[in-house]
């Protein structure tokens, strides 16, 4: 069984906050991590694809860290905006892999108060 | 330029009855995917299509769900008898190759109701 942990579940900050999440994944069968954002009411909006250790990618205040030695990634959000309320959901891409099968974890629910 | 589309974006049935989804994905995207969320849960894998054949079917959670695809272009997801366990959104979703470096596009889902 392959699973991918999010934590934490739910996040609420206030504006201006910066704040950090986790996902953790399998070590010992990466090929690649994917991060989404997904906002009420529309659909989920690829942030970030990280295949190599050490990888570090951004975009805006947002960014993110992989160690696939270890089995995690973290995303940072610098200075939260309300319009930054979302699930961020993150995906794991098994090296061994029959067909194209992404495992998401269950996401972290992030509330930004004005 | 045109996003993945699904239809209907919410369906009503009867439990018993077939229902069939339809995604419409993006143009010159060969890897095609169908995940479900049921209430409270995370993105559950049901499919994978590679231009018309699916090497992985090893999420569709019983013989009464079947998925298609027509060439590089529109799958249907059909599921027979619903059941209230059926009910979900359930996200069509689009890339250029097998995942590993291109990002999934996501339709808006298509929310199911089995009554």
């Amino acid at each position: 069984i392959l699973n991918v942990e999010q934590s934490p579940q739910s996040l609420h900050v206030q504006e201006g906050d910066s704040t950090n999440f986790t996902c953790s994944f399998p070590s010992s069968n990466f090929y690649a991590l994917h991060w989404y954002r997904w906002e009420t009411a529309k659909s989920p909006e690829a942030l970030f694809v990280m295949t190599l250790n050490g990888d570090e990618k951004k975009k805006g205040r947002i960014s993110a860290t992989l160690n696939t030695k270890e089995g995690y990634s973290y995303l940072y959000i610098k200075g939260s905006q309300p319009e930054d309320s979302a699930t961020y959901l993150c995906a794991y891409f098994p090296l061994y892999n029959q067909g194209g099968k992404l495992i998401f974890g269950q996401g972290t629910e992030l509330s930004v108060k004005p | 330029g045109a996003g993945v589309s699904q239809s209907p974006s919410n369906k009503v049935t009867e439990k018993g009855k077939d229902v069939e989804l339809r995604c419409d994905p993006i143009s010159g995207h060969t890897a095609l995917y169908w995940y479900r969320q049921r209430l409270g849960q995370g993105l559950e894998f049901l499919i994978y299509f590679q231009g018309n054949s699916a090497p992985d079917k090893s999420g569709l959670p019983s013989d009464r769900f079947s998925a298609e695809r027509t060439g590089e272009s529109v799958s249907t997801l059909t599921i027979q008898r619903t059941q209230q366990e059926d009910s979900a959104v359930y996200l069509c979703a689009s890339s250029l190759a097998r995942g590993v470096r291109s990002p999934l596009h996501f339709g808006n889902g298509t929310r199911l109701t089995v009554t």
